[in-house]
């Protein structure tokens, strides 16, 4: 069964960058067909698509956020990354890191348990 | 692109039968059968329930259905027990090759 676990810093400061890593254990971030994704909630809110890389290279970001993201896939550690650039507080979520599944990756089957990243001086 | 519109909460008592509603436009949920259904309970991940507008994962009760109409899905959660006390979220693929959520549902077990 495969599992999903984020790392990376709790606190970034406002106007740096977040830079966000999602391990994958129990499957390959190479297999073909999936879409590994980004989604965040913000405290006490809803869920809110970041995008998608898929091993292809193709990749799909929340229009909202396009300006301010970068996403990655490195087969050779089994992780994806998110990087967001000039950080405010209103970045400030918990960030998720999901496997996107069917012909669009349009629903998400296995999800990452969370890390929050607080943006604060 | 704007979230899908879902009740802010849903009540019933055990036993009982709910639904909660996601309406979108014919660009998302009415342009396609790609609408999901995530439950998520305090402090944990979302845990998908409904994919493909009326599909279950392996290991998700039966108690669970997903349908649509139109531009609304819908899930149902039938014989209502303690633990489906959860906030509830529906999602949809959009002609802008998007995924868009909508904002949430909090069920409560009387």
């Amino acid at each position: 069964q495969v599992q999903l676990q984020e790392s990376g810093p709790g606190l970034v400061k406002p106007s740096q960058t977040l830079s966000l890593t999602c391990g994958v254990s129990g499957g390959f971030v190479s297999s073909g067909g999936y879409f590994w994704s980004w989604i965040r909630q913000h405290p006490g809110q809803g869920l809110e698509w970041i995008g998608y890389m898929h091993y292809s290279g193709r990749t799909s970001y929340n229009p909202s956020l396009r300006s301010r993201v970068t996403m990655s896939v490195d087969a050779s550690k089994n992780q994806f990354s998110l990087i967001l650039n000039s950080v405010t507080a209103a970045d400030t979520a918990v960030y998720y890191c999901a496997r996107g599944s069917g012909r669009y990756g349009s629903y998400f089957d296995c999800w990452g348990q969370g890390t929050l990243v607080t943006v604060s001086s | 692109q704007s979230a899908l519109t879902q009740p802010a909460s849903v009540s019933g008592s055990p036993g009982q039968s709910i639904t909660i509603s996601c309406t979108g436009t014919n660009s998302d949920v009415g342009g396609y059968n790609y609408v999901s259904w995530y439950q998520q309970h305090p402090g944990k991940a979302p845990k998908l329930i409904i994919y493909e507008v009326n599909n279950r994962p392996s290991g998700v009760s039966y108690r669970f259905s997903g349908s649509k109409s139109g531009n609304t899905a819908s899930l149902t959660i039938s014989g209502l027990q303690a633990e489906d006390e959860a906030d509830y979220f529906c999602s949809s693929y959009t002609s802008s090759s998007l995924t868009v959520f909508g904002g949430g549902t909090k069920v409560t077990v009387l």
